[in-house]
This record gives C-alpha cells, structure tokens and sequence, in this order.
C-alpha cells in the first residue's frame, strides 16, 4: 500500500542551524506531496506541498523538492528559528478527495 | 471565524462509556475526515465522507460510528469506550481533486 517514511525524531537544533528533514514515500499512483506541521497544542497546518515531479513547494523559509527518481520530498530550511519547533508531518494524496496518508512525524526543537 | 471546529477540546471519560465529538466546518466544502494520532503522534485515516456519503472506512473497530446530518458536519461516536481508544481526534474538510485539507484544532480523548 502507499506509505511515507520520515526520519525518527526528535530533532534539537541551535537556532540559525540549517534543517533537512528527510522523507521518502510509496506509492502506486503519481501522488501529491505535502508537508504539515504541529505547533504544540494546536492542529496540523499546511506548509507546503507539491503535486508533480520536479516541483519545489515553499513557504515561510522552507522548502521541498519532489524527486521522482528518489522518490523524496525532504524538508530543508537554511536557518531555523524557536519559533519553528513543532512536529512535522509529510504526506501524500493520490488522488481525489481521497485522504492523507502520514508519516510518523519528526518533532524538531530549536534552541536559542 | 474558525474554518473546522471541534467540540469537545478535551474529553475525559471512563471504559465503557458512550461519547460523541462533533465537527463542524464553514467552508463549504463538500468532503470531510476524521483522523486519529496516537500517543506517538502517529496520523491515520478513520473515515472520509463526501456529500453525506461514506466513501472511505479504514479498518477500526465498529463501535466507532460517524455521522453526517449534512455536509458542514460530522460526528463521531464512540461506543463503549476502551483504554486504547485514548488519542487526539481530528477532522478536517477539503474541495476538489487534491484539495489542501484544513484541520481543525483537534479533540484530546483520554479513557480511564
């Protein structure tokens, strides 16, 4: 069946370090790839997503590319901040409003 | 104005109880979802509805039961609750192929 692999967390970083998160994904079809995020205590929000071969989706200073070939969309921020500790989630969707399906999360601290 | 609402936030109940959380999205949309994350944070797919309309079960327990009285809601009821049915729930609503989903702020269910 489809599946996402995250890197296992947690993840400490000093602030301004440069964050990779990696994720690779399975699937049958040509899924849509997302990123999410958790801020402690609230529900999941989109960050990016990219939904062919070779797209870069971006917001907030992160960025991931889908890679066909390597079937990855790894997560990468060149400085992270305290603000963006929280659990990020990669997903997938193949296709209609059909649901996502989750990695298990990486939990990142950053600390000052 | 919140996009996806949940009530109750949190839920404290005994085993053996029957409860329901109820969704509610202003959006429009016409496909709504309920997830599960475990205590490790682990997302997976409970039910999808689109237009009232069960499309997806995944396999849980029958004594989980959604409800849609219309397309800006759905419920979820839990019969007999046990100890491992502790976990944060969340629904969200999306429109249209390989729509973003929007969450809501999810509902902490602890059994004891």
């Amino acid at each position: 069946g489809d599946s996402v692999t995250q890197m296992e967390g947690p993840v400490t970083l000093s602030e301004e370090a440069f964050l990779t998160i990696n994720c690779t994904y399975t699937a049958t079809g040509y899924p849509s790839l997302f990123w999410y995020v958790q801020y402690p205590g609230e529900g999941l929000q989109l960050l990016l997503k990219a939904t062919k071969a070779d797209d870069k989706g971006s917001n907030k200073g992160f960025e991931a590319t889908y890679r066909k070939e390597t079937t990855s969309f790894h997560l990468e921020k060149g400085s992270v901040q305290v603000s963006d500790s929280a659990v990020y989630f990669c997903a997938l969707q193949i296709s209609g409003n059909t649901p996502l399906v989750f990695g298990k999360g990486t939990r990142l601290s950053v600390i000052a | 104005d919140t996009a996806v609402s949940q009530t109750p936030k949190y839920l404290v109940t005994q085993m053996g109880n029957d409860k329901s959380i109820k969704c509610e999205q202003n959006l429009g949309h016409d496909t709504m979802y309920w997830y599960k994350q475990d205590s490790k944070k682990f997302l997976k797919i409970m039910f999808s509805y689109n237009n009232k309309e069960l499309i997806i079960n995944e396999t849980v327990p029958n004594r989980f039961s959604p409800k849609s009285p219309d397309k800006a809601h759905l419920n979820l009821h839990i019969n007999s609750l046990e100890l491992g049915d502790s976990a944060v729930y969340f629904c969200a609503s999306s429109q249209g192929e390989l729509a973003k989903q929007y969450f809501g702020p999810g509902t902490r269910l602890t059994v004891t």
